[in-house]
């Protein structure tokens, strides 16, 4: 496989649940983020990784939980979300993360009932 | 005022005509500048950089006005297979900030 790969691209959870989201990227990026994309709203930054470390948490609610075991995978832990969570939820990387270019995983569509 | 401002649209155009999108952003410290394209229900993906000169890209011409504020795409002969949404995106130093606007609607129409 090539690029960022994301999984599952559809996603429906009742608020007491607990699921993961999963992202893969094969271009030997050191980076990885995640996106959130609400309907006719800009694309918000929640996290950022760089050489597997946390560098950015965007204020994001702890029931949102992310897990970056290595440089090429990256998790987003959910648990006891909210209607309003859904949405799409990007994941992207990037050489570094003073790259100026991200290369976007085809998202997870969230719905939470 | 938003950090990164688009008109939404959408705009529906017929083939062959030329569309251009506005892009206004509010921080002044601003170093790098971008469009990307979302097709529906698809991740974004970089359409092209905007240089301080201005550049073009087959029938794709970015503009840049640091002193307004303003970044501009223009498409001339456009195609059905431009409808998407154009993301402006700038970038205040490192991808950590790169900040996107709404993005605008666009329609080609046969």
């Amino acid at each position: 496989e090539t690029g960022v790969t994301q999984t599952p691209r559809h996603l429906v959870m009742g608020m007491t649940n607990k699921k993961s989201l999963k992202c893969e990227q094969h271009l030997g990026h050191n980076a990885m983020y995640w996106y959130k994309q609400s309907a006719k709203k800009p694309l918000e930054l929640m996290f950022v990784y760089n050489f597997k470390e946390q560098t950015e948490n965007n204020s994001v609610p702890s029931r949102f939980s992310p897990e970056c075991p290595n440089s090429s995978h990256l998790f987003l832990h959910l648990h006891t979300l909210q209607p309003e969570d859904s949405a799409l939820y990007l994941c992207a990387s990037s050489p570094g993360s003073g790259a100026n270019v991200l290369t976007f995983g085809a998202g997870s569509r969230l719905t939470v009932l | 005022r938003k950090e990164v401002e688009q008109d939404p649209g959408p705009f529906n155009v017929p083939e062959g005509a030329t569309v251009a999108f506005n892009c206004t952003y509010s921080n002044s410290a601003s170093q790098s500048f971008f469009w990307y394209r979302q097709d529906c229900r698809k991740e974004p993906k970089l359409l092209m950089s905007v240089y301080s000169s201005g550049n073009e890209d087959g029938r794709f011409t970015a503009q840049l006005n640091r002193a307004s504020q303003y970044i501009s795409l223009l498409i001339r002969d456009s195609k059905l297979s431009d409808s998407a949404t154009y993301l402006c995106v700038v970038n205040q130093g490192s991808a950590r900030q790169l900040t996107f606007g709404s993005g605008t609607q666009l329609t080609v129409l046969p």
